[in-house]
C-alpha cells in the first residue's frame, strides 16, 4: 500500500531557530500533500495544503511566513518552522492521497519543541 | 475548521465488549473516513464510506452513514487492548482536503 514517510520524528530546537520537516510519497505521486499541527489530546487542524510546483494554499490563521511550505517534487514536500518560539511546539503530521476519493495516508508526525 | 463533532470524547471498555463511537458533521460529503491513531503516532486509515453508501464492514470494523442526519457511527465488535487509541472521522468536501472531527478516546482494559 501506499507509504508516506516523515522525517524527523522529534526534534529539539533553541528558540528562534528554523526547523525543516520533510515528507516523502515512496511509492507514489503525490501531486498534492497536506500538513496538519495537533496538539495534545486535540484532533489535527490542517495548516495548508501544499501543491506540487505551485504555492501552498495556507488555512485561515495560518502565517505562512512562519510556516514555509514547498513542493518541488511530486514525492517530496518539505514544511520549515521559521524563528520558532515555544508556542510553535507540536506534533506536525503531513498526510497525501494516492487516488481521489481513497483514503488519505499519514506520516508517522514530527514532534517538534522549542526551548 | 473542524468538520465534525465526536461522541463520546472518551470510552472505557472491557476486552471482548464493543465500542461504538458517533461523528456528527456539518456540511455536505464526498465521503466519511476512520483513523485510528495511537498516542504520539500517525493516523492509520480504517475505512471509507462513501456518501451514496449506508453501510460498510471491514473485519471487526463496522460503519454507518446517515447523510440525511449528517451523522455516522463506527462499531468496533469484540474490542481488544490493542485497539486502544484515538479514533477520528474526516471528511472530504467538494475538495480534495481532509477535515476532521474531534476524536474519540477509547480505552480498551484487560
Amino acid at each position: 500500500g501506499a507509504v508516506v514517510s516523515q522525517h524527523p520524528s522529534w526534534v529539539i530546537c533553541k528558540s528562534g531557530t528554523s526547523v525543516k520537516i520533510e515528507c516523502r510519497s515512496l511509492d507514489f505521486q503525490a501531486t498534492t500533500m497536506f500538513w496538519y499541527r495537533q496538539f495534545p489530546k486535540q484532533s489535527l487542524m490542517l495548516m495548508a495544503t501544499s501543491n506540487e510546483g505551485s504555492k501552498a494554499t495556507y488555512e485561515q490563521g495560518v502565517e505562512k511566513d512562519k510556516f514555509l511550505i514547498n513542493h518541488a517534487s511530486l514525492t517530496l514536500s518539505t514544511l520549515t518552522v521559521t524563528s520558532a518560539h515555544p508556542e510553535d511546539s507540536s506534533f506536525y503530521i503531513c498526510s497525501a492521497s494516492e487516488e481521489r476519493d481513497y483514503g488519505y495516508t499519514f506520516g508517522s508526525g514530527t514532534r517538534l519543541t522549542v526551548v | 475548521s473542524q468538520q465534525g463533532e465526536e461522541d463520546p470524547q472518551a470510552l472505557s471498555i472491557q476486552e471482548g465488549e464493543n465500542a461504538t463511537m458517533n461523528c456528527s458533521y456539518k456540511t455536505s460529503i464526498n465521503n466519511l473516513q476512520w483513523y485510528r491513531q495511537n498516542s504520539g503516532r500517525g493516523l492509520v486509515h480504517l475505512i471509507l464510506i462513501r456518501s451514496n453508501e449506508r453501510e460498510k464492514h471491514s473485519g471487526r470494523l463496522r460503519v454507518t452513514l446517515d447523510t440525511s442526519k449528517k451523522s455516522s457511527s463506527l462499531l468496533i465488535t469484540a474490542s481488544r487492548a490493542a485497539d486502544t487509541a484515538s479514533y477520528f472521522c474526516a471528511s472530504t468536501g467538494g475538495g480534495n482536503k481532509l477535515t476532521f472531527g474531534t476524536g474519540t478516546q477509547l480505552k480498551v482494559e484487560l
